[in-house]
């Protein structure tokens, strides 16, 4: 399976938005609508912020939001905090040589 | 609370082989799929492989494909991860997840580290 894109790095100033892209085939992200998103600091383990495209578990910044346009997913962050910088991964179902699961290349993002 | 724990990383040679455990707890762990991910420290995340509920379906990345191979055993709420002809890029934090449609409940993770 190949890794879905994602750009390397993605910066930002306290308050603004910023939209990280997710680039897959029809195979997954343009398949189905089961991508998802993770954020991780610096030697934690990955925590779920968007999932099924949309959606956000309870607890996550309404500041996260996802949404997906034929074969690109994309995560918003709006009013940007230093708490957001991190590394932020998708993630897609997919059907593609396996049935399984494959994530983005992966972001860091960058609060300036 | 959902908890998962890893256990069975360490240092093995190239070639060698090893068994990762993941112990589960404080959900129905008979009626999930769980899934193996891993990191090499600093890189990006790589989906390894997935059991359904009952066992009954398994599937493996290319890169892993033919040399490991996950279990699991509901009675005692544990998964597994055999890995067999370990070699050098196979080193790595081995996260034992739950999935639904995303992952949403992580382990720690181990680390398995392939060296001479």
């Amino acid at each position: 399976q190949s890794a879905l894109t994602q750009p390397a790095s993605v910066s930002g100033s306290p308050g603004q938005s910023i939209t990280i892209s997710c680039t897959g085939t029809s195979s997954d992200v343009g398949g189905y609508n089961y991508v998802s998103w993770y954020q991780q600091h610096p030697g934690k383990v990955p925590k779920l912020i968007i999932y099924d495209v949309s959606n956000r578990p309870s607890g996550v910044s309404n500041r996260f939001s996802g949404s997906k346009s034929g074969n690109t997913a994309s995560l918003t962050i709006s009013g940007l905090q230093t708490e957001d910088e991190a590394d932020y991964y998708c993630s897609s179902y997919t059907t593609s040589r396996t049935l399984g699961y494959v994530f983005g290349t992966g972001t860091k993002v960058t609060v300036l | 609370e959902v908890q998962l724990v890893e256990s069975g990383g360490g240092l093995v040679q190239p070639g060698g082989c090893l068994r990762l455990s993941c112990v589960a707890s404080g959900f129905t762990f008979s009626s999930d799929w769980m899934h193996w991910v891993r990191q090499v420290p600093g890189k990006g995340l790589e989906w390894v492989s997935r059991i359904k509920s009952d066992g009954s379906e398994t599937n493996y990345a290319d890169s892993v494909k033919g040399r490991f191979t996950i279990s699991r055993d509901n009675a005692e709420n544990t998964l597994y991860l055999q890995m067999n002809s370990l070699r050098a890029d196979d080193t790595a934090v081995y996260y034992c997840t739950r999935v639904k449609t995303y992952f949403d409940y992580w382990g720690q993770g181990t680390l398995v580290t392939v060296s001479s």
